[in-house]
């Protein structure tokens, strides 16, 4: 069965560079989440989307924006990097419209800014 | 203030003995509860997901309880094997608002031959 799909898996970047992630969830299903992961943490909530709309916010920062296409694929754009943003990002798809149903995971996306 | 909180954070123990991990939250309103497994570097992969009214679930050697009135979950795992070396991580969904889940630390198993 396909998962949730993220590209790149590996990624460096400069710090004041951009990165875009992108995360292809699980067919039909309608809501995607991001997550932020540090060294040795908790995954952090950044934010999720619904049926293309934003449904939820956490603590992500403002250098950070991300929409879910018509195809519900979905990217996480990322400027002004800084040292402090590398971490791996989860992304984790579902189907919310039917209640408890599983989320599932990507294998993430490892930022490193140097 | 949503939380889920989980012990312990770390454990040791030798291959083919049993553990139990614990997870409380305060999540409100409870929507369901899942347990995931989460090798270094790698995504969560669900082990069980339960709901208000589920008391206990397994999965092969894993097996989840909930007790939704006093909020606390465990997850046993019997007969251990090696594989079973990761973080296990209790993730809360928040009912009446899409796109929320909250994550506990997670407990980092080590088995030892």
């Amino acid at each position: 069965a396909a998962g949730v799909i993220q590209s790149p898996r590996h990624l460096i970047k400069e710090k004041r560079e951009t990165a875009t992630l992108k995360c292809y969830p699980i067919p039909r299903h309608d809501t995607v989440y991001w997550y932020q992961q540090g060294p040795g943490q908790d995954p952090q909530f950044l934010i999720s989307f619904y049926e293309k709309m934003q449904s939820d916010k956490g603590s992500i920062p403002d250098r950070f924006s991300a929409q879910q296409f018509s195809d519900y694929h979905s990217e996480l754009n990322m400027s002004s990097l800084e040292l402090g943003d590398s971490a791996l990002y989860f992304c984790a798809s579902s189907l919310e419209s039917i209640m408890n149903t599983e989320a599932f995971f990507g294998q993430g996306t490892r930022l490193t800014v140097v | 203030k949503n939380q889920v909180e989980q012990s312990p954070q770390s454990l040791i123990i030798l291959e083919g003995k049993n553990c139990t991990l614990q997870c409380n939250y305060t999540v409100s309103p409870f929507s369901n509860l899942r347990w995931y497994k989460q090798d270094t570097g790698r995504g969560p992969v669900s082990l069980t997901i339960m709901t208000f009214s589920e008391n206990t679930k397994s999965n092969g050697r894993y097996t989840a309880t909930l007790d939704a009135d006093t909020k606390q979950s465990s997850l046993h795992i019997t007969a251990s094997q090696l594989s079973d070396s990761a973080s296990y991580i209790c993730v809360v969904s928040r009912g009446s608002t899409l796109g929320r889940l909250y994550f506990g630390r997670g407990t980092q198993l080590t088995v030892w031959p």
